[in-house]
């Protein structure tokens, strides 16, 4: 999607690695979200960012740790990956946290955990 | 947040118009109406949002009830294209700063 890049796009690792994903945009926005993507499960939040070096946890936070050091990067990390942990990860993006809130996703990475 | 309930599937002539609803019977009055679509192994995409009036833009007309307790997007002529997975979100206009997914549902576009 314009404006917003996620990599690696596909991963597949082995179980006690550690993972990082990485979220770029280009669109100046403040605040970034991770999310997770589950057969039966819909979407869920893991961590969310509200500006450098602001971050919360979403629903499903166990496990992840973020990191924002700059504007237009917001890094995933999986300490040491577990098979419960192999899903699609999308990030995605918004202007503001207030009123209508339009989130902007990316393309989604596909992690495989072994 | 409040829940939302979508049917599960949908299959829709192309051509025609998709009528996709969505009930949101506990919504509070600050809650924005929001849906998305997401095609296969593709991110979701924004679609449309509402809070009490109805609302048109180039992709779509959301229907809002008055009393605000169920909505339908409508897409006026769809097409092969629009084969996707259909979700309806509410969710406050502060505090909250994500949109909780339900499994939303699929639509079928028939040629």
């Amino acid at each position: 999607d314009a404006g917003i890049t996620q990599s690696p796009r596909h991963k597949v690792t082995e179980t006690g690695t550690p993972v990082t994903l990485r979220c770029h945009q280009t669109e100046n926005h403040r605040y970034m979200y991770w999310y997770r993507q589950d057969p039966g499960h819909g979407l869920r939040l893991i961590h969310y960012s509200y500006g450098v070096k602001d971050t919360d946890k979403g629903e499903v936070s166990d496990g992840y740790s973020v990191s924002r050091s700059k504007t237009e990067d917001f890094l995933l990390t999986l300490e040491s990956a577990t098979s419960s942990q192999t899903s699609v990860y999308f990030c995605a993006i918004s202007e503001t946290g207030v009123g209508a809130n339009v989130l902007t996703f990316g393309a989604g990475s596909r992690l495989t955990v072994l | 947040d409040a829940k939302t309930t979508q049917p599960p599937s949908m299959d829709c002539a192309e051509g025609r118009a998709a009528n996709l609803p969505c009930n949101h019977s506990t919504i509070s009055g600050n809650e924005y109406v929001y849906w998305y679509r997401q095609i296969h192994s593709q991110g979701p995409q924004y679609i449309i949002h509402g809070l009490k009036n109805n609302e048109t833009n180039e992709m779509a007309s959301l229907i809002i009830t008055e009393d605000r307790k169920s909505s339908t997007l409508i897409l006026p002529h769809a097409t092969l294209r629009d084969t996707a997975v259909y979700y309806c979100i509410v969710r406050p206009q502060t505090g909250a700063n994500n949109l909780f997914f339900g499994t939303g549902t699929r639509l079928t576009v028939i040629p």
